[in-house]
């Protein structure tokens, strides 16, 4: 158990919807990342937070949105859905401190139908 | 922005022999962390073992150890004693001191284990 809760595991839903995914990071750990992993491809980084300020953003599309709050919790909002928005959306969280490796949640595998 | 290159995209291995997973990154920076992570079929994000640049000396995990070549900047991962349950996908990671604590994840090797 890495100690990220991602919530919910798996999330079924249509094209055109909305759907926001909850992170809550390990205890301790003031930085949150969004990843987005397609069917057998790697990580794309989405999104950085640290300490509820935005620290970092990669290829996040701008129908895609995040935030963190003071408790450190994240969610990641995604809305007007594709078929290509099925995917499994990580959760990783890490202390300050470079040398400090994430810890990744399990993932909430969305399905666009 | 700092790159992570992984160029075998699937390897393979005998049940109890060794193998060597490569990573080559591309950085001017002069401190960094280097990560392994391993991703078995559940897609669980594991890590593996990690590496500061500044040591020298080569990070051992049981039977998981690194190589890592500062100059070249290369960073492979040793399997030994290979085990079934290390069949997974392995990607190698760069995490920057300065650009906002960023990681960089290479594109990953998928390791299978033949019994």
């Amino acid at each position: 158990d890495s100690g990220v809760t991602q919530t919910p595991k798996h999330l079924i839903t249509a094209t055109g919807q909305r759907v926001t995914l909850r992170c809550s990071p390990r205890s301790g750990d003031l930085s949150v990342y969004w990843y987005q992993q397609s069917l057998d491809q790697g990580l794309q980084f989405l999104i950085q937070y640290y300490n509820g300020e935005e620290r970092a953003k990669g290829n996040i599309l701008e129908r895609f949105s995040a935030q963190q709050f003071p408790d450190l919790h994240s969610e990641l909002n995604l809305s007007s859905l594709e078929l290509g928005d099925s995917a499994l959306y990580f959760c990783a969280s890490s202390r300050a401190g470079f040398g400090q490796p994430q810890h990744f949640g399990d993932g909430t595998r969305l399905s666009i139908l | 922005a700092q790159t992570v290159t992984q160029s075998q995209p699937e390897m393979s291995v005998q049940e109890a022999e060794t193998v060597t997973l490569s990573c080559t990154y591309d950085t001017s920076e002069s401190d960094y962390y280097l990560f392994w992570y391993k991703q078995p079929p559940s897609r669980q994000m594991i890590l593996v073992i990690r590496q500061e640049a500044y040591k020298q000396q080569n990070a051992t995990e049981n039977r998981f150890s690194v190589n890592f070549q500062k100059a070249a900047k290369s960073f492979s991962l040793k399997i030994s004693d290979s085990q079934l349950g290390d069949a997974a996908m392995y990607f190698c990671a760069y995490r920057s001191a300065y650009t906002g604590n960023q990681f960089y994840f290479g594109t990953g090797t998928s390791l299978t284990v033949i019994p």
